[in-house]
């Protein structure tokens, strides 16, 4: 069963444009939600990471979203840049030390 | 902060062969650490999990005898491939938890089994 859902699987974007990546989760028990970045050949780079007690969090161009009802989280790219190209992963983690990623986005950015 | 580093970054070895690859904590003390295989274009799949000073728990399907894994220190977890096949052959990641949130990965390790 998997516990975080991620989609899109794969995701095109032009320079300039906004990348959005979305994930749902079921347990309630879940309250960090980090998002990792992983280049080929490389191990997965935290890029940003949310708490439920907040609903959005900026880092320069990127954003995360949270919907705590709806149970959801999504990651925005503002201003997507080729560099930008990489394969993102949201996960969960609850407060039982577990740990759950999604499938991963394939992302590249056109130029 | 947070900087998790792994050695070997690759390594080429004989099929029947034991590869051990070191997982490090540099700037923060590690209570768990975990061990994951990564196939090409797919997510992580974790195999273990360990804590100091304890033995490892490891993911259903994933042989223990194969995967040694040991966790000697708040800083320091190490995975044995013992025996290693070409089908071993693929990226392997630690990733080490602080005693506050988050999980921060190695760079990971390229095991290519002849």
């Amino acid at each position: 069963q998997q516990q975080v859902k991620q989609s899109p699987q794969s995701l095109i974007v032009q320079k300039g444009g906004i990348s959005i990546i979305n994930c749902a989760y079921e347990n309630t028990a879940f309250d960090y939600f980090p998002w990792y970045q992983q280049f080929p050949g490389k191990g997965p780079a935290l890029l940003i990471a949310i708490r439920p007690d907040v609903s959005e969090k900026k880092e320069g161009r990127f954003t995360i979203s949270f919907n705590k009802s709806a149970k959801q989280f999504s990651l925005h790219i503002m201003d997507s840049q080729p560099g930008d190209s990489a394969t993102y992963f949201c996960a969960a983690q609850n407060t039982g030390n577990q740990f759950y990623f999604g499938t991963g986005t394939s992302l590249t950015v056109i130029p | 902060g947070a900087v998790v580093s792994q050695h070997p970054s690759w390594v080429i070895c004989k099929s029947g062969t034991s590869v051990k690859i070191e997982c490090r904590s540099l700037d923060f003390q590690a209570t768990t650490m975990f061990w994951y295989r990564q196939f090409p274009k797919q997510s992580l799949m974790l195999m273990a999990t360990s804590n100091e000073g304890s033995k490892a728990t490891y993911e259903q399907g994933v042989e223990k005898d194969k995967f040694l894994i040991n966790h000697a220190s708040l800083t320091l977890s190490t995975l044995t491939v013992t025996s290693a096949h070409p089908e071993d052959s693929s990226f392997y990641i630690c990733s080490a938890r602080p005693r506050t949130w988050g999980q921060f990965f190695g760079p990971g390790t390229r095991l290519t089994v002849l």
